[in-house]
């Protein structure tokens, strides 16, 4: 039974530029969040989608936008970059609305960013 | 109000010796809080969580001890293995928000044999 799987694992992106990251859920689950994880930090909570919408969003600027497809599967994007933007890029997916919700909530191994 | 705070930032313990790693919270919303183990190049794996009707849960060799009316909680591992140097991050959530996990900043471990 595969986890979540991100993609790519490495890039490299030039100050300014777009950039893409994907993240296929674990099996069985419709619900995607991602986080960013400076180095030597806690991940920090980006935004959460469902059926399609972002449900939740924490406090990063409109610079950061994402998708979720019908398969349940997201992609990340992130214009105008910065270099402060580089980090460790973390998927989490889990089943929306059970109440043991938590106890399937699963990273993924992430996709790490550095912008030169 | 959003933030988790941890300490220490990085603990060194002795293969057998007890590791305590501590956090405190303000957002009194906060009803759910998980101990995630994260070892290089991978994503955090949950190890242990607590709601706060609780003062104590134990798995194994890890233990969560929480203070609702301190705001605090920690995580104890006992009979530390080498095999348990990793970084641990405490973390707290709305149970009802289903899923925005809120980081503390990460406490690296190293257990010497």
């Amino acid at each position: 039974d595969a986890g979540v799987t991100q993609s790519p694992t490495h890039l490299i992106k030039t100050r300014g530029q777009q950039v893409t990251l994907r993240c296929s859920p674990k099996s069985g689950h419709d619900t995607v969040s991602w986080y960013q994880q400076a180095l030597g930090q806690g991940p920090q909570f980006i935004f959460q989608y469902y059926e399609e919408e972002e449900r939740q969003r924490g406090n990063f600027p409109d610079r950061f936008s994402g998708h979720q497809f019908p398969n349940y599967s997201s992609e990340l994007n992130v214009n105008a970059l910065l270099l402060g933007d580089s980090a460790l890029y973390l998927c989490a997916s889990n089943v929306f609305g059970l109440v043991d919700w938590h106890y399937g909530y699963t990273f993924g191994s992430g996709t790490r960013l550095t912008v030169v | 109000q959003q933030q988790v705070k941890q300490s220490p930032q990085s603990l060194i313990v002795q293969k057998g010796g007890i590791s305590i790693i501590n956090c405190a919270y303000e957002n009194t919303a906060f009803d759910y809080f998980p101990w995630y183990q994260q070892f290089p190049g991978k994503g955090p794996a949950l190890l242990i969580a607590i709601r706060p009707d609780v003062s104590e849960k134990k798995e194994g060799r890890f233990t969560i001890s929480f203070n609702k009316s301190a705001k605090q909680f920690s995580l104890h591992i006992m009979d530390s293995q080498p095999g348990d140097s990793a970084t641990y991050f405490c973390a707290a959530a709305t149970y009802n928000q289903g899923g925005k996990l809120i980081f503390g900043q990460g406490t690296e471990l190293s257990v010497k044999p």
